[in-house]
């Protein structure tokens, strides 16, 4: 069965700074989809970013960008120039066929 | 465009009691899902629906039923509420790509079971 693994349960970051949240997956297909979701103090969650697990090419969304190492399966999030707003949950996530599977989750912390 | 939206956003209710919680989307999408986040154990997938009529079981749908009568709403039952179902549920929806495509989800309904 695919399992999602996130380390950090909680994390900080000074404002301005950049930070990386680590993600670590497992499954025997090849073709599947990586995400990363925000999820704030509203609770609603927001979807960060995107990785299609054919593309070599790493997404990038504005300051965020993910470090993908298929042969690893690893799947990081790195946060550039870190704003008040980004403070959140953030859940790492592996989608095939009808399903998605989350992470438990890393909370980060942006200090002022 | 209201999105995904969720009805109610908080209920408390006593073991044994029965309800509904009611996810709605104006978005035309295919494939709606309901999830349970409780600390600690991130989102767990209950039951998810991949076009009107149609519903599957995802990880966790003991002590839960659904039905999705229309496209644009998906409803999660609880027949005799558990304490051990207190939690925080949302709905998501995504278009027929499934969960290849990004989900919108609700804002969440807290319940309480006592």
């Amino acid at each position: 069965a695919q399992t999602v693994t996130q380390s950090q349960p909680e994390m900080s970051v000074q404002e301005a700074e950049t930070v990386t949240l680590s993600c670590t997956y497992d499954t025997s297909e090849s073709d599947y989809y990586l995400f990363w979701y925000k999820q704030p103090p509203s609770r609603q969650m927001i979807l960060v970013i995107r990785q299609e697990a054919y593309k070599q090419q790493n997404a990038t969304e504005n300051r965020f960008s993910v470090n993908f190492q298929k042969a690893a399966k690893s799947f990081s999030l790195k946060i550039s120039d870190s704003q008040l707003g980004d403070a959140a949950m953030y859940f790492c996530a592996y989608s095939r066929g009808d399903k998605i599977i989350f992470g438990k989750g890393t909370r980060l912390h942006i200090l002022p | 465009n209201a999105g995904v939206t969720q009805t109610p956003k908080f209920r408390v209710l006593k073991t044994g009691q029965s309800m509904t919680l009611l996810c709605a989307q104006d978005m035309n999408h295919e494939y709606m899902y309901w999830y349970r986040q409780d600390p600690g154990m991130g989102l767990r997938l209950i039951h998810y629906s991949v076009g009107e009529g149609t519903t599957a079981k995802g990880e966790v749908p003991d002590g839960y039923n659904v039905s999705r009568l229309k496209k644009q709403n998906f409803l999660l039952g609880l027949e005799s509420a558990a304490p051990s179902q207190t939690s925080v549920y949302f709905c998501a929806s995504s278009t027929s790509g499934g969960p290849l495509e990004t989900q919108y989800f609700g804002p969440g309904t807290r319940l309480l079971v006592l």
